[in-house]
């Protein structure tokens, strides 16, 4: 069974520009979160996605938004990027809410200039 | 905060031996799961271990989670070089708004040396 797929591994934008990144979960699973991680924060929650609905969100910006489509790929979506926002984008997927594994993608490197 | 914390933040042993990290937590929780980290890429799942388990073997892995003191450990036995890598412990919460998020700490990072 394939793993989770991020697209694009890396990428290379400038301030004020927009980004979407994409994530498809494991074959079944329905559940998609979203992580940033940084040197200096860590590992932090964005969002998660859960039968197309946004579930739970962490605290970012507005700048920060997703969507989850009916096959359960999900698309992160980050508007007038700032440089703070360089960072490695980990989308996670899982069957269901809570009580199970979650599998992560190998993630998507954004570089803001 | 849930989060958890790993300790020590970094671990530096020789091939053969074992490493021990250790993971605390705040809140109750359904599961703590384990993963590792390879520089600069994604978060491979090692282990998980329900609320209601006391200890998990996979392999060379050994996980034991007290849930009186709120701590987990992992146990990596006869290490390699290849084990050398970040590894984190998560914890997600058990109801509510926050249902199927995982609260990561910091991570030690091991090194084992040839």
């Amino acid at each position: 069974k394939a793993g989770v797929t991020q697209t694009p591994r890396y990428l290379i934008k400038t301030r004020g520009q927009q980004v979407t990144l994409s994530c498809s979960p494991i074959s079944g699973h329905r559940s998609v979160s979203w992580y940033q991680q940084t040197p200096g924060q860590g590992l932090q929650f964005l969002f998660e996605y859960f039968s197309e609905t946004q579930r739970n969100k962490g605290n970012f910006p507005g700048r920060f938004s997703g969507r989850q489509f009916s096959n359960s790929r999900s698309e992160m979506n980050v508007s007038t990027l700032e440089l703070g926002d360089s960072a490695l984008y980990l989308c996670a997927s899982s069957l269901y809410r809570g009580r199970d594994t979650q599998y992560f993608g190998p993630g998507t490197r954004l570089t803001v200039l | 905060s849930q989060q958890g914390e790993e300790d020590p933040q970094a671990l530096s042993i020789q091939e053969g031996e074992n490493a021990t990290m250790n993971c605390s937590y705040k809140t109750s929780i359904n599961n703590l799961q384990w993963y590792r980290q390879n520089s600069g890429r994604g978060l491979v799942h090692l282990i998980l271990i329900r609320s209601n388990e006391r200890e998990k073997h996979s392999g060379r892995l050994r996980v034991t989670l007290d849930t009186s003191k709120k701590s987990s450990s992992l146990l990596i036995t006869a290490s390699r070089a290849a084990d050398t890598a970040s590894y984190f412990c998560a914890t997600d919460a058990t109801r509510g708004s926050t249902l199927g998020r995982l609260y990561f700490g910091r991570g030690t990072q091991l090194t084992v040396w040839p």
